[in-house]
């Protein structure tokens, strides 16, 4: 699986529009861009993933640049229960030497404030 | 109610004991996993699983042993060769294919 990059910490205000960015250089044609939170001493939780398209569904926007090379994910309204570990993870699903495996990086704690 | 179960939640054994983590999904998911974390650490894949009676090394797989008797069980034993045991271990499920994973609420051991 290609290796991500995330900033250690973000912070937010309440109502505001929460960016987070991941960079994945190395990401191949097949693998796809996952994004899960992990709210404190609870299992993550999957927000979205995409493979090129930019992606929303009713949590957060998924924007994937069009090398594919780095990714945003996009809280339009964060709010503090927003507040959380956030994992970016690019993983081929078709098959390699990887196939089957689920490996999360250190992530991003994002802190929303009132 | 579908979902993926891991008990206890808390659990406390003394140092040198084998101990077992449970984990139960009824979501019919082919590939089952155990992760670790410490505390303001990431995830870290010990053992997975794709298929019944079949399982794959993660990254920290000593100490730990699994077995994947039926599809809905993946149990996780500690055994006594962990050499730093206490930590928070997460359990998850997910059919194989681009579809994303479910996670337990894990369990939370102390080794004292």
């Amino acid at each position: 699986d290609a290796k991500t990059t995330q900033p250690t910490s973000m912070d937010c205000a309440e109502g505001r529009a929460a960016n987070l960015p991941c960079n994945h250089s190395t990401i191949s044609g097949n693998e796809y861009v996952y994004w899960y939170r992990q709210i404190h001493s609870q299992g993550p939780q999957y927000i979205i993933h995409g493979l090129k398209n930019n992606e929303t569904n009713e949590m957060a926007s998924l924007i994937i640049t069009e090398d594919r090379k780095s990714s945003t994910l996009i809280l339009p309204h964060a709010t503090l229960r927003d507040t959380a570990v956030y994992y970016c993870i690019v993983r081929d699903q078709a098959g390699g030497t990887s196939y089957g495996k689920l490996t999360f990086g250190q992530g991003t704690i994002l802190t929303v404030h009132p | 109610d579908g979902g993926i179960t891991q008990s206890p939640k808390y659990l406390f054994r003394k140092e040198g004991q084998n101990v077992t983590l449970s984990c139960e999904q009824n979501l019919n998911h082919d590939a089952m996993y155990w992760y670790r974390q410490d505390p303001g650490q990431g995830l870290r894949l010990i053992y997975y699983s794709q298929i019944v009676n079949d399982f794959q090394k993660g990254d920290i797989a000593e100490g730990y042993s699994v077995s994947r008797e039926k599809k809905e069980s993946f149990p996780l034993t500690v055994t006594s060769a962990q050499k730093n045991p206490t930590a928070f271990y997460l359990c998850a499920s997910r059919e194989t294919g681009y579809t994303e994973a479910f996670f337990g609420q894990g369990t939370r051991l102390t080794v004292v």
